[in-house]
């Protein structure tokens, strides 16, 4: 079926690093992708999202960008913090429900 | 308060036993949905309820699973003859309106089926 997934389960950076987090994807139908922060016995925190006719979106220290060729999205994430140490999972969405990649988890090393 | 609220923050039970998660969603929000999560896993869709229409219970994994929505706020996921396999995160998240822009989760009953 239609899914939501992510290349690499983990990714240690370095203090002061930028963070490339991917994700592939399969439904051509999804209108919007989304990213979200996971913190340790806390629920999916929204970070950013992006339209399906949209290449690219910049918040404060993120950038998400789509490839709608290749079905891909990413999340950058500029000079990484300790703060930013979390699960991070993709989702789309073309209705209500979500649907959610299996996540990467990212350690931020000082 | 000013997030979505679960209760409780865990649960362990014995395989077999009935289980009942309650979710408060955020006061004014119309959609609310359920949300499990296994161990290094995505989360995966059970059942939204909005507003005074019809929940789409699509995405519950067999009929020991049921759910409600009181008055249109509080909500509560049953989990009938708990199976190991039951055990999992299981995230609530409500909204201004269907559709996932302000998604707001809560952080989740941590269910134990021993």
């Amino acid at each position: 079926g239609e899914s939501v997934g992510l290349h690499l389960p983990t990714l240690s950076v370095q203090e002061g690093d930028n963070s490339i987090i991917n994700c592939a994807y399969s439904n051509s139908a999804s209108d919007y992708f989304i990213w979200y922060k996971q913190e340790s016995g806390k629920g999916p925190q929204f970070i950013i999202d992006i339209r399906s006719n949209m290449d690219k979106r910049q918040g404060q220290r993120v950038t998400v960008l789509l490839n709608k060729t290749v079905k891909h999205l990413s999340l950058q994430i500029a000079a990484t913090q300790p703060g930013d140490s979390a699960v991070y999972f993709c989702a789309e969405t073309s209705g209500s429900r979500l649907t959610f990649g299996e996540g990467t988890q990212l350690t931020v090393n000082p | 308060g000013a997030g979505v609220s679960q209760s409780p923050s865990n649960k362990v039970t014995e395989k077999g036993k009935d289980v009942e998660l309650r979710c408060d969603p955020i006061s004014g929000h119309t959609a609310l949905y359920w949300y499990r999560q296994s161990l290094g896993q995505g989360l995966e869709f059970l059942i939204y309820f909005q507003g005074n229409s019809a929940p789409d219970k699509s995405g519950l994994p067999s009929d020991r699973f049921s759910a409600e929505r009181t008055g249109g706020s509080v909500s509560t996921l049953t989990i009938q003859r708990t199976q190991q396999e039951d055990s999992a995160v299981y995230l609530c998240a409500s909204s201004v309106s269907l559709g996932y822009y302000g998604y707001t989760f809560g952080s989740g009953t941590r269910l134990t089926v021993v």
